[in-house]
């Protein structure tokens, strides 16, 4: 159980265009969603916490005009990356919290983003 | 000694041996704390888990140790195996806001 998806798993555009990543929670419905973005070799940072229903919450420093999330049900959300540029080359990993009170993620598998 | 940011600490153990991977967490009021595991290009995946009552948790070939004191957290491997390499992870969840913060990471190596 618990199980996270992601699609696409890797995506390549041009600069200047938008890219969006869907999060699924398969088998339980999620109240919460996380986004997380990782460079190489470098840790998880998280950049939104998306609740259903309401407007999501960014991490100092996240633009919230350019990565635009939508949580509108309580087995998906939605990460946009608009205008996307090469800097925003990265892996995004969602990860979905089970129900209220719980504070275990399980993370998807990620989608690696690569702007050309 | 170990660097951050571009490359990433790395532990190198024999198969067979066991392995201990640390990690220094930041803030005293976190009252939850988790081991992932993150195989290259994959998405992290649940190790162990452990709350802040409590100073030492097993599973499955892993225990992991929790020292308050000192804000520092270990995972300890027995007997690894080719399949451990990875990157590990430890994350702490800030009271109340069931937001994670991440460690930097290391890299499991092990040798045959």
């Amino acid at each position: 159980g618990a199980v996270v998806s992601q699609h696409p798993s890797r995506v390549i555009c041009k600069s200047g265009t938008s890219v969006k990543i869907e999060c699924r929670s398969l088998d339980f419905q999620a109240t919460t969603m996380f986004w997380y973005r990782q460079f190489p070799k470098q840790s998880l940072m998280l950049m939104a916490t998306s609740n259903e229903g309401s407007k999501a919450t960014y991490e100092q420093g996240v633009e919230k005009d350019k990565f635009l999330i939508n949580h509108a049900s309580l087995t998906l959300s939605t990460l946009t990356v608009t205008s996307a540029h090469p800097e925003d080359s990265s892996f995004y990993i969602c990860s979905a919290r089970l129900t209220s009170g719980q504070e275990t993620q399980y993370f998807g598998p990620g989608t690696r983003l690569l702007v050309l | 000694g170990e660097s951050v940011g571009l490359h990433l600490p790395t532990l190198s153990v024999q198969e067979g041996d066991n392995s201990i991977i640390n990690c220094a967490y930041s803030n005293s009021a976190s009252d939850y704390f988790i081991w992932y595991k993150q195989e290259s290009g994959k998405g992290p995946q649940f190790i162990i888990d452990i709350r802040s009552n409590m100073d030492k948790r097993q599973g499955q070939r892993v225990t992991v140790l929790l020292n308050k004191t000192v804000k520092h957290l270990s995972l300890q491997i027995a007997a690894t195996q080719p399949g451990d390499s990875a990157v590990y992870f430890c994350a702490e969840n800030m009271k109340g806001t069931y937001k994670y913060i991440f460690g930097t990471g290391t890299r499991l190596k092990v040798l045959a």
